[in-house]
């Protein structure tokens, strides 16, 4: 089955912690995106990427951090320096960065 | 800025009505319309594309674009229970390279029995 995957799906981070949150795709798609929603919000776009070992920042990306090595792989570090983390982040990935989002199922997460 | 309105809601409908959802968006030089379904505690799901203006039909949805306007809606026929969702629309890319959607917060539709 073709698709995009997040794990976990619940993150519990503790004060001054970096957390990872991880994103797969079997899609072979070039673009892979992270956002952030909060209740009665829209989403907001954190980090994006087109292409493999490149990336850019989105609206919000104080206190984040991204990888690109793999084309199936995104992983987004919440660090220490974002002082409201607890959000729900999604992942998505499209076939060019002007196509079509697809959406991963999710991680909420919640700080101790 | 760029941004995109929704009406939050509620849109409460009966069983069977038409729903109408609407969004506004404010870069004239946007291409590219989305509409999303989002369950709660879900992560949202794409229903329709539209890129060009008027109608776009896929079974029970359609997809309304008047870019002169600046104004793209969903209409949901025969609602079902199951359409009680948030309904998010987003739009992009924009004019001068910037090629990124933009979300509206999104409108939430109660079906009722």
């Amino acid at each position: 089955d073709g698709g995009i995957t997040q794990s976990p799906k619940y993150l519990f981070r503790k004060e001054g912690q970096n957390v990872t949150l991880s994103c797969e795709q079997n899609l072979n798609h070039d673009a892979m995106y992270w956002y952030r929603q909060d209740p009665g919000q829209g989403l907001r776009l954190i980090y994006y990427s087109q292409i493999v070992n490149d990336f850019q920042k989105g609206d919000i990306a104080e206190g984040y951090s991204v990888s690109r090595e793999k084309k199936e792989s995104f992983p987004l570090t919440v660090t220490s320096a974002q002082k409201n983390p607890t959000a729900f982040y999604l992942c998505a990935s499209s076939p060019s960065d002007r196509e079509t989002q697809y959406f991963g199922p999710g991680t909420r997460l919640l700080v101790l | 800025q760029k941004e995109v309105e929704q009406n939050s809601g509620p849109l409460s409908v009966p069983e069977g009505a038409i729903a109408s959802l609407n969004c506004t968006y404010s870069d004239r030089g946007s291409q590219s319309f989305f509409w999303y379904r989002q369950y709660s505690g879900k992560s949202p799901e794409l229903i329709m594309s539209i890129y060009s203006n008027g109608d776009k039909e896929d079974g029970r949805f359609t997809a309304q674009l008047n870019k002169a306007s600046q104004y793209v809606s969903l209409l949901i026929r025969d609602s079902q229970p199951s359409d009680s969702a948030t309904y998010l629309c987003a739009v992009g890319p924009f004019s001068g390279g910037y090629n990124k959607l933009i979300f509206g917060a999104g409108t939430r539709l109660a079906v009722h029995p």
